[in-house]
């Protein structure tokens, strides 16, 4: 089973502000890398896929970068619906696998 | 529109069966994966397993198989998961997701149904 390890556990950022979440596979996974948002109550949202391409309608300040093991998820300029959880996933190998996710809360 | 229904909130009780549902609507149904995914109270997400309702090719997770069954409905476009003895543990939100492009098995999962809340006490 491949192992997702996400950093940091919580990040605490200022609005108008840069996050930067990592997310690390055990082994590749070539760029087939999801990341996903979810919020209080709600399901998670697909933001990311193929470690790069943005969802429709998703804002710009959201990208995704890397490939084989280590990954990025940057958020340029936080917005204070930007709070929430963020959590990759692998879709390279079964059984899929998620991190544990990162915690993005107001500074 | 695509959406992915979930059948309403459970209670029961140690050593009952259950079977939850999502029903697909908005997109050809019998040519996507569908995904389970449970969540424990304020833990993170947990992929169970899949089903392609084509043909009900079925995957699990090691972590749940011979723990659940995933199973699919051509006629009413709705994908099910089933336990035949719950256990405390089991007490979780379970959703529903649809993999993003058809027929690829690689694939992220969007959208996904708004979740089923599962308790199991006694």
């Amino acid at each position: 089973e491949i192992v997702m390890t996400q950093s940091p556990a919580t990040l605490s950022v200022s609005l108008g502000e840069r996050a930067t979440l990592s997310c690390r596979a055990s082994q590749s996974v070539s760029s087939s890398l999801a990341w996903y948002q979810q919020k209080p109550g709600q399901a998670p949202r697909l933001l990311i896929y193929s470690a790069s391409t943005r969802t429709t309608g998703l804002p710009a300040r959201f990208s995704g970068s890397g490939s084989g093991t280590e990954f990025t998820l940057t958020i340029s300029s936080l917005q204070s619906e930007d709070f929430a959880i963020y959590y990759c996933q692998q879709y390279n190998k079964w059984p899929r696998t998620f991190g544990q996710g990162t915690k993005v809360e107001i500074k | 529109e695509v959406q992915l229904e979930q059948s309403g909130a459970e209670l029961k009780k140690p050593g009952e069966s259950l079977k939850i549902s999502c029903k697909a609507s908005g997109y050809s149904f019998t040519t996507y994966w569908i995904a389970w995914v449970r969540q424990k109270p304020g833990k993170g997400l947990e992929w169970m397993g899949v089903i392609y309702p084509g043909d009900s090719d079925t995957t699990y997770s090691p972590s749940f198989q011979g723990q659940v069954t995933i199973s699919a409905d051509k006629s009413t476009s709705t994908a099910y998961l089933q336990w035949s003895s719950l256990k405390a543990s089991d007490t979780a939100m379970y959703y529903c997701a649809r993999h993003h492009w058809s027929n690829q098995w690689l694939a992220p999962f969007d959208p996904w149904g708004q979740g089923t809340l599962v308790t199991v006490s006694s």
